[in-house]
């Protein structure tokens, strides 16, 4: 069935430091992808998302590419800061040929930025 | 302001004691859905609703029920709630039904169970 596989956490770094998260996914046809982002007390907000092979999506300084090749989906950004520290989750919404119902998140991975 | 919010924030129960968790938004969204949060297992899905009527089971639908007879509110109810349902709970809208289309959360409602 579909899923997501994220990398375990915690991750911790200095300011400015250049950050990868690993997601990788196990879909049939052609699912969309996300990152969604939960600072501490509150609820998931969409940072980024990709609906085809190939395509980048980027918010707030974070890209993320759909590799179809690959099945990930990988999060990065150049220069993290402490307001970044949250909790990141991938996730996965099944081919784009059906509509939206079920969602697949990954398990989270914890980000904590030191200045 | 365009939000879901949900209701209580907090609750602490006795295990049988029946339950229900409001949350409605205010942006005419068509889609909903329920969360639960654990720790090392992430989001998993409970049910979901495409519109007014309409429900589906998510990945761990045993034990809760679901309503929609309104498009703004979309209830969880734990009937005979257990200690195993002791998580933090997430409700989530969507503009459309479209396999692209985003969520937006509440902000959690953490239940503990007793």
């Amino acid at each position: 069935g579909d899923s997501v596989t994220q990398m375990e956490g915690p991750v911790t770094l200095s300011e400015e430091a250049f950050l990868t998260i690993n997601c990788t996914y196990t879909a049939t046809g052609y699912p969309s992808l996300f990152w969604y982002v939960q600072y501490p007390g509150e609820g998931l907000q969409l940072l980024l998302k990709a609906t085809k092979a190939d395509d980048k999506g980027s918010n707030k300084g974070f890209e993320a590419t759909y590799r179809k090749e690959t099945t990930s989906f990988h999060l990065e950004k150049g220069s993290v800061q402490v307001s970044d520290s949250a909790v990141y989750f991938c996730a996965l919404s099944p081919d784009r040929g059906s509509t939206l119902g079920r969602l697949y998140f990954g398990r989270g991975t914890q980000l904590t930025v030191w200045p | 302001e365009a939000q879901v919010t949900q209701n209580p924030r907090y609750l602490i129960t006795v295990t049988g004691k029946k339950l229900t968790v409001t949350c409605s938004q205010n942006m005419n969204h068509e889609y909903m859905s329920w969360y639960r949060q654990d720790p090392g297992l992430g989001l998993r899905q409970i049910y979901y609703s495409m519109n007014v009527e309409v429900t589906d089971k998510g990945d761990v639908p045993e034990g809760y029920k679901v309503s929609r007879k309104e498009k703004r509110n979309f209830p969880l109810i734990l009937e005979s709630p257990s200690p195993n349902q002791t998580s933090l709970y997430f409700c989530a809208s969507s503009p459309s039904t479209g396999y692209n289309s985003p969520l937006h959360f509440g902000n959690g409602t953490r239940l503990t169970v007793t």
